[in-house]
């Protein structure tokens, strides 16, 4: 069926080293993948967002690479910073059109001074 | 309004009772989604509105789960006789037709 997983559950790093998220999924047809941060009692925050024609791409701090050849996408955050500790999800769309998301079980990152 | 708006924040209810959880979309969102989130878990979706009507209601684990959106704006989500498995964090996130999903804060269910 349609999964979408995550290698890591738990990634501890040091405050200013760049942190890497990784993440594998099962259906070849989906067409956009999103990573989202989610904090203690809050709801998911939108991060970044890549498409299936592309393989990478950047924002503030944070890279996305999609590998279609092994169904592989990670997400970079580069100077980690203790507001970034959360739990980091990525989600794929397989059905395009609406955005009925299929989500990892989500990794914790924590990031210590 | 700024964000979507999701009440209660947390609801403990007994076993059997109804429970009704509501959500405020972003003004002009079209879209409207329900997601269920169990301890330590990633997000189950559970159905999506466009507009007023539910083309998806897949995710609906049972009967017993249903949801309304009225006016093409606030949607409740009716769970009857709650079970102690219902017990999760229930998300309901918004976007304009196919944009972007904004997301709530949720409401934290617990069935006693």
């Amino acid at each position: 069926g349609e999964s979408v997983g995550l290698h890591l559950p738990t990634l501890s790093v040091q405050e200013g080293d760049n942190s890497i998220i990784n993440c594998a999924y099962s259906n070849s047809a989906s067409d956009y993948f999103i990573w989202y941060k989610q904090e203690s009692g809050k709801g998911p925050q939108f991060i970044i967002d890549i498409r299936s024609n592309m393989d990478k791409r950047q924002g503030q701090r944070v890279t996305v690479l999609l590998n279609k050849t092994v169904k592989h996408l990670s997400l970079q955050i580069a100077a980690t910073q203790p507001g970034d500790s959360a739990v980091y999800f990525c989600a794929e769309n397989p059905s395009g059109g609406y955005n009925k998301l299929i989500f990892g079980a989500g990794t914790r990152l924590a990031v210590h001074p | 309004g700024a964000g979507v708006s999701q009440s209660p924040s947390n609801k403990v209810t007994e076993k059997g009772k109804d429970v009704e959880l509501r959500c405020d979309p972003i003004s002009g969102h079209t879209a409207l989604y329900w997601y269920r989130q169990s301890l330590g878990q990633g997000l189950e979706f559970l159905i999506y509105f466009q507009g007023n009507s539910a083309p998806d209601k897949s995710g609906l684990p049972s009967d017993r789960f249903s949801a309304e959106r009225t006016g093409g704006s606030v949607s409740t989500l009716t769970i009857q006789r709650t079970q102690q498995e219902d017990s999760a964090v229930y998300l309901c996130a918004s976007s304009l037709a196919t944009g972007q999903l904004f997301f709530g804060s949720g409401t934290q269910l617990s069935v006693l």
